[in-house]
């Protein structure tokens, strides 16, 4: 089983749609959470980190269960430039090591 | 502007050939990353530096070196030795050392081995 899971997608939408993405992680110590984007052939860039709570910024909210281990992403009124790849990032454990664990990826595809 | 930079953006290398990839950043940040990503695959962690003169291996350390003898600079040594070394190495950083923190990247620099 592979530490953190997404489904690849790719997510087709049309500009507008919401669309949510799924991740699971398989470290129940993991303590640190965030969501990246990562445009094609571009450096991860931070989209936003997940908090126990839920969190939002503008169109996008992020939800933790850390009973099932289970993270998600949901972006509202999708644009053209969401279309990109969203990386699901869970840090290695309950250490201080700095160390993230990164997803494959699940690539979003928005159209007119 | 702070950031991290990386150099060179594209890198062709011969097979047998040792190269160095530069990773420098000035945002003051203590602990700093080198990662490889392949075509549909996530990050893996080659190497990092949690303080200057001292480095750990990461999940796929074999065939690559680094050093760390500035706060600013974290270079990656990619050797003969690496059977596999075409990819999309990245470079992050991230503040403070010891935690689990946001990491930031640089742009990163394609090897292709030829």
């Amino acid at each position: 089983r592979k530490e953190v899971e997404q489904d690849p997608g790719p997510f087709n939408v049309p500009e507008g749609a919401t669309v949510a993405f799924n991740c699971t992680y398989s470290n129940s110590a993991s303590q640190s959470f965030f969501w990246y984007r990562q445009d094609c052939r571009k450096e991860p860039k931070l989209l936003m980190s997940v908090y126990s709570s839920g969190n939002e910024d503008g169109r996008f909210t992020a939800q933790l269960n850390r009973a099932s281990q289970y993270i998600s992403l949901l972006i509202r009124d999708s644009k053209l430039s969401d279309s990109a790849t969203y990386l699901c990032v869970v840090s290695r454990g309950s250490g201080n090591t700095g160390k993230l664990i990164f997803g494959q990826g699940t690539t979003l595809q928005v159209k007119p | 502007d702070g950031g991290i930079t990386q150099s060179p953006k594209y890198l062709f290398r011969k097979e047998g050939q040792n190269v160095t990839l530069s990773c420098e950043q000035n945002l003051n940040h203590d602990a700093m990353y080198w990662y490889r990503q392949d075509p549909g695959q996530g990050l893996r962690l080659i190497y990092y530096s949690q303080i200057v003169n001292d480095f750990q291996k990461g999940d796929i350390a074999e065939g690559y070196s680094v050093s760390r003898e500035k706060k600013e600079s974290f270079p990656l040594t990619v050797t003969s030795a690496q059977k596999n070394p075409t990819a999309f190495y990245l470079c992050a950083s991230s503040i403070p050392a010891g935690r689990t923190d946001t990491q930031y990247f640089g742009p990163g620099t394609r090897l292709t081995v030829l």
